[in-house]
């Protein structure tokens, strides 16, 4: 039962352009979201969080967008940069459990 | 640098094998998490100590046990390994049971079975 989907497994994106990573949920009880990066060899890091009672959170280039209505999250990344080449996780948590949800990541790259 | 440390980095053995995969969590960190990663797989959590006592449960199979000591570090057991148990184990940790899911990953410790 993957309550946490990412249905793209890949991205392609030319520097300069917007990224936009997505992610569907299924259990509508998840208090907060989070997106996490990693490269590899690395451990995954912690990119950027959003609250259920949130539509929006905005850190620099990175904003993540929340549609609770369709279950849906969304990453974007404006501009997009070589260095933001990594494999991207949507993860999902509720403050009355301490487990994060997972996706299966969606591994974005970025060109010239 | 997470600050969590995790060995061995790599490990190969064969099937019906023992191996234990060690986590130091960050200083101050008191919640040690263990989360399993396979081929084209998410990350799929496997268990959460919070200063020494196991606080929540995921799909962990029952060849396999954690434990959290008195100095906060902890140790995955993995007995009676089969091919499917090759992956990718990371351990993470947080200040607090709970919060807004914040972790600090390790680099991970890449299990492969023979």
């Amino acid at each position: 039962d993957q309550q946490v989907k990412q249905n793209s497994p890949s991205l392609s994106v030319q520097e300069g352009r917007i990224s936009i990573l997505n992610c569907d949920y299924t259990n509508s009880m998840f208090d907060y979201f989070l997106w996490y990066k990693k490269y590899p060899a690395e451990g995954p890091t912690f990119l950027i969080s959003i609250s259920s009672i949130k539509d929006k959170n905005e850190d620099g280039r990175f904003t993540v967008f929340l549609n609770k209505s369709a279950k849906h999250l969304s990453l974007h990344i404006v501009p997009s940069q070589p260095g933001d080449s990594a494999v991207y996780f949507c993860a999902a948590g509720s403050y009355n459990t301490d487990k994060l949800i997972f996706g299966t990541g969606t591994r974005l790259q970025v060109f010239p | 640098d997470s600050g969590v440390t995790q060995t061995p980095k790599h490990l190969i053995t064969a099937t019906g094998q023992r191996v234990t995969l060690r986590c130091s969590p960050r200083s101050g960190d008191l919640s040690v998490y263990w989360y399993q990663q396979s081929l084209d797989q998410g990350l799929q959590f496997l268990i959460q100590y919070y200063n020494g006592e196991e606080r929540a449960k995921g799909n962990i199979l029952e060849r396999f046990s954690a434990q959290q000591f008195p100095d906060l570090h902890s140790e995955l057991n993995l007995s009676s390994l089969e091919l499917g148990d090759s992956a990718l184990y990371f351990c993470a940790s947080s200040v607090l049971a709970g919060g807004t899911g914040e972790l600090f990953f390790g680099e991970g410790s890449r299990l492969t079975v023979l």
